[in-house]
């Protein structure tokens, strides 16, 4: 199975602030990486898909990249609404795999 | 408008069964893999199955951790999506969602449903 390990599991930042994500796959994936949101209560939303396009109607402030075994996924400018959980998914192989998630506070 | 609703959640005991539904509509269900993903309560997302469609011979596969207790079927007429689960475990008491994976060139869960809640216990 292909691991995903996401860092940090867990982060504060203010409103306006940049804020940063890895996500490390334990075998080598291409670009077949996918960032979700998920807010308390609610069902993951997909983001962006392929590491770095971003899905119709997501705010461009969200942003991805990355290829390999090494992916970044960037909020540029923290709005209060982006408080959530953000998962990486890997698609190259079965079974497919989320990492564990970064929980963004303000 | 694209819909996905979950139903069938409910209470059982540690090895009985449930049986969830997934209803779809908004899209062409019928060319479509749909999933299963499950979240405990404070955990991460975990991939427990898929169906292909048709033209891909209703391919099914699992996680490890479910493989020969549960069993992903799907009836086109009905825009449905099934998932049995027997021999249930306590670690099985999570959220279930359904999901669409799209396919544009890359592959991702682009519709989700709202979830329902399945917890295993005496």
């Amino acid at each position: 199975d292909i691991q995903m390990t996401q860092s940090p599991s867990s982060l504060s930042a203010s409103v306006g602030d940049r804020v940063t994500i890895t996500c490390q796959a334990s075998h080598a994936i291409s670009n077949y990486l996918n960032w979700y949101q998920q807010k308390p209560g609610k069902a993951p939303k997909l983001l962006i898909y392929g590491a770095s396009n971003l899905e119709t109607g997501v705010p461009s402030r969200f942003s991805g990249s990355g290829s390999g075994t090494r992916f970044t996924f960037t909020i540029r400018t923290l709005q209060p609404e982006d408080i959530a959980t953000y998962y990486c998914q890997q698609y190259d192989d079965l079974p497919l795999t989320f990492g564990g998630g970064t929980k963004v506070e303000i | 408008e694209v819909q996905v609703v979950e139903s069938g959640g409910n209470l059982v005991q540690p090895g009985g069964s449930l049986k969830l539904s997934c209803a779809a509509s908004g899209f062409t269900f019928s060319g479509s893999a749909m999933h299963w993903v499950r979240q405990a309560s404070g955990k991460g997302l975990e991939w427990v199955g898929r169906i292909k469609s048709k033209a891909n011979s209703f391919a099914t596969a699992y996680a490890a951790s479910v493989k020969g207790r549960f069993t992903i079927s799907r009836d086109d007429s009905k825009n449905t999506a099934y998932l049995q689960m027997n021999s249930l475990k306590t670690e099985d008491t999570a959220v279930y969602y359904c999901t669409r994976l799209g396919d544009n060139g890359d592959y991702r869960f682009d519709y989700w449903g709202q979830g329902t809640l399945v917890t295993v216990s005496s």
